[in-house]
């Protein structure tokens, strides 16, 4: 089945450093990735869409240069959150799908990232 | 507006005592709906997909049903390892790409 992979998995920084997280399609190619945060007893909040080739899409509320996306192949998008702070801390989540049409989409495991 | 509602919040059953969780949907028009399950610390992980009313879905103690409200993931002879929380999820024709709109979800306890 269609796998994502996640790294790191779990990530500890101090304030005001930046953070990139990796999501990695392994067995198919995905044009188009979704990056998620999720609190403690929460769903899943979209942040953006990742694009292939061009800019991502953020949704209404995120700083788009707090969280620096970037979609370089088809198979790689990363995360980068810069000048993180103690409400940076969260889990984030990858997802992605083989593209086909409504195809059922696939996430990483996330990450577990603290801001001290 | 789309919007997906799930119930209840939390739910807790003894080993074996079936339940079903419910997911309401409003979309402008659906294309399909999901079903994830995600245990703490992980992502959620695919169940099943539902494309159109009346269609059922199983996998081992899970059967998913839909309508053109509302689905249902009934939970047969539930046993412990099933605990985790259930999401729901829309892909209306109003969402590009294969974007998702998710359900706050149900949290799933079975104790022993």
């Amino acid at each position: 089945g269609a796998v994502v992979s996640q790294h790191p998995s779990w990530v500890i920084c101090k304030s005001g450093t930046s953070v990139k997280i990796e999501c990695r399609s392994l067995d198919f190619q995905a044009t188009t990735m979704f990056w998620y945060r999720q609190f403690p007893k929460q769903s899943l909040m979209l942040m953006a869409t990742s694009n292939e080739g061009s800019k991502a899409t953020y949704e209404q509320g995120v700083e788009k240069d707090k969280f620096l996306i970037n979609h370089a192949s088809l198979t790689l998008s990363t995360l980068t959150v810069t000048s993180a702070h103690p409400e940076d801390s969260s889990f984030y989540i990858c997802s992605a799908s083989p593209g086909v049409y409504n195809s059922p989409l696939h996430f990483g495991n996330g990450t577990r990232l603290t801001v001290t | 507006e789309d919007q997906v509602t799930q119930s209840p919040e939390a739910l807790r059953l003894q080993e074996g005592e079936s339940s079903s969780l419910n997911c309401s949907y409003t979309v402008s028009g659906l294309r399909g709906l999901f079903w994830y399950r995600q245990d703490p610390g992980k992502g959620p992980e695919f169940l099943f997909t539902l494309y159109s009313a009346g269609e059922e879905k199983e996998k081992e103690r899970l059967k998913a049903t839909l309508t053109k409200k509302e689905s249902f993931l009934h939970i047969t002879a539930p046993k412990p390892e099933d605990s985790a929380t259930y999401l729901c999820a829309v892909h209306p024709f109003g969402n590009a790409g294969n974007m998702l709109t998710f359900g706050g979800g149900t949290r799933l306890m079975v104790k022993p």
